[in-house]
């Protein structure tokens, strides 16, 4: 089975500063993993994907993700966090093989200070 | 365009209503779900129609009842709903089920007194 899990259900930082979510995946098989942002009583929208080409993915609103194969890693960064950035951040797992599920993590509530 | 559609937005309902909740895209995607989202929590998937065959998870209660009239329309028929059914339920549609992305519709918040 599949699972991700992310370190830190609230993350705050100053506007301008560095953003840096944290996202650890288990998988038997190669993975396929997302993030999805959701803002308060929205859905869920895409920000990137990571599908086995390159490791570093970059995705909308200047966020970027590193898959780093040897930590079971894909940490969400966006190097200066803007006030709009205030949302809830979901990475998500998913597999090449037969039906799987899209398993989500628990998300990340991430607070902008001005 | 990555657009899925939901309506309503909000949904009031009492115990013994009947009520039915819509989704639509029109990107061809061939899997439709749907997801229940309690506050502060992931989404939870319910079910997928696959080239409109169902898959049904199994600890979903049968007051939820997926309808799928065509590749592009999918329904979440409700019936004898609990207050603990309140919610905000996703929709969403990808190309193929399993690993293609899954684009989601903005949600219609429910609440059952």
């Amino acid at each position: 089975a599949q699972s991700v899990t992310q370190l830190g259900s609230h993350v705050s930082v100053s506007e301008g500063a560095l953003v840096l979510l944290r996202c650890n995946y288990s998988s038997s098989v190669p993975p396929y993993l997302f993030w999805y942002v959701q803002y308060p009583n929205q859905g869920l929208q895409l920000l990137l994907k990571y599908t086995s080409a390159a490791t570093l993915v970059k995705g909308i609103n200047g966020f970027e993700a590193e898959f780093k194969k040897s930590e079971t890693s894909f940490h969400l960064t966006k190097p200066s966090a803007h006030m709009s950035d205030a949302a809830e951040y979901f990475c998500a797992v998913t597999s090449n093989f037969g039906n799987e599920k899209l398993t989500f993590g628990t998300g990340t509530r991430l607070t902008i200070i001005p | 365009d990555t657009e899925v559609t939901q309506t309503p937005k909000h949904l009031v309902m009492g115990m013994t209503n009947k009520k039915s909740l819509k989704c639509e895209q029109h990107m061809g995607h061939r899997a439709m779900y749907w997801y229940k989202q309690k506050a502060k929590k992931p989404p939870e998937l319910m079910f997928v129609y696959s080239y409109e065959k169902l898959s049904i998870n199994e600890s979903v209660p049968s007051r939820f009842s997926p309808e799928c009239p065509n590749s592009s329309l999918l329904n979440l028929h409700l019936h004898a709903l609990q207050p603990e059914d309140s919610a905000l339920y996703l929709c969403a549609s990808s190309q193929e089920r399993g690993r293609d992305t899954q684009y989601f519709g903005p949600g219609t918040r429910l609440t059952v007194l």
